[in-house]
């Protein structure tokens, strides 16, 4: 079965610092992979995605993701932070069946001034 | 895309009462998804609900405890029975996923049992 491990539960970057959350996953075929953020009261938000092609995606609000099969990872970077980054990201596994897709545990982003 | 509505947006139950809750979805899918989210915690799948067949329940979720029903390919209703204030949480409705789609979420039912 599929999982999705995101090994920080909270991380706190300065505005204009760059960012990288971790993400891990555990499947036996290629996955498709997500990252979604959710913002305090609202809903889970698409950032980007990837299921074939160029490992290096790009996003939307200036997000990219870097897809390493040899590490099953699928980690979500940013060049500089803006306070309004600050919610909840939450990195997705989805079965090339196409059946279901996992949650990690979520990461939550804290942005200093 | 898909907009989806889910009913009751939120409500609050007593201990051993069951709630209903209720995806419209405004278009026909194969697959629908409802997912648990408890205060401060990730999306958990409780189950995948398919047309003219028995939902199918992820480790930790059973039937009696969350009976599904998926009458046509809009429509499904997820009831939470004999609550308990561990069932206090956000339940999702979604769709999509498939083909490396992304996931449409309805707008959640925030349920608190007391």
């Amino acid at each position: 079965a599929q999982s999705v491990t995101q090994p920080d539960i909270h991380i706190t970057v300065s505005e204009g610092a760059s960012l990288e959350l971790r993400c891990n996953y555990s499947y036996g075929a290629t996955p498709y992979l997500f990252w979604y953020v959710q913002s305090p009261g609202q809903g889970l938000q698409l950032l980007l995605k990837y299921f074939s092609g160029d490992t290096l995606v790009q996003g939307i609000k200036g997000f990219e993701a870097e897809f390493k099969r040899s590490q099953s990872s699928f980690n979500l970077r940013k060049p500089s932070v803006h306070w309004s980054d600050a919610a909840e990201y939450f990195c997705a596994v989805g079965t090339t069946g196409g059946f279901k897709t996992i949650f990690g545990a979520g990461t939550r982003l804290f942005v200093k001034a | 895309s898909a907009v989806i509505s889910q009913k009751p947006s939120r409500d609050i139950c007593q201990r051993g009462t069951s709630l209903t809750i209720q995806c419209q979805v405004d278009s026909q899918v194969t697959m629908m998804f409802w997912y648990r989210q408890q205060p401060g915690q990730s999306l958990t799948l409780i189950a995948t609900a398919n047309q003219g067949s028995e939902a199918t329940y992820e480790s930790g979720f059973v039937i009696d405890k969350f009976p599904i029903s998926r009458p046509n390919l809009t429509f499904s209703t997820l009831t939470v029975s004999n609550m308990s204030p561990e069932d206090s949480s956000i339940y999702l409705c979604s769709v999509g996923g498939t083909g490396g789609e992304k996931l449409f979420f309805g707008s959640g039912t925030q349920l608190s049992v007391l």
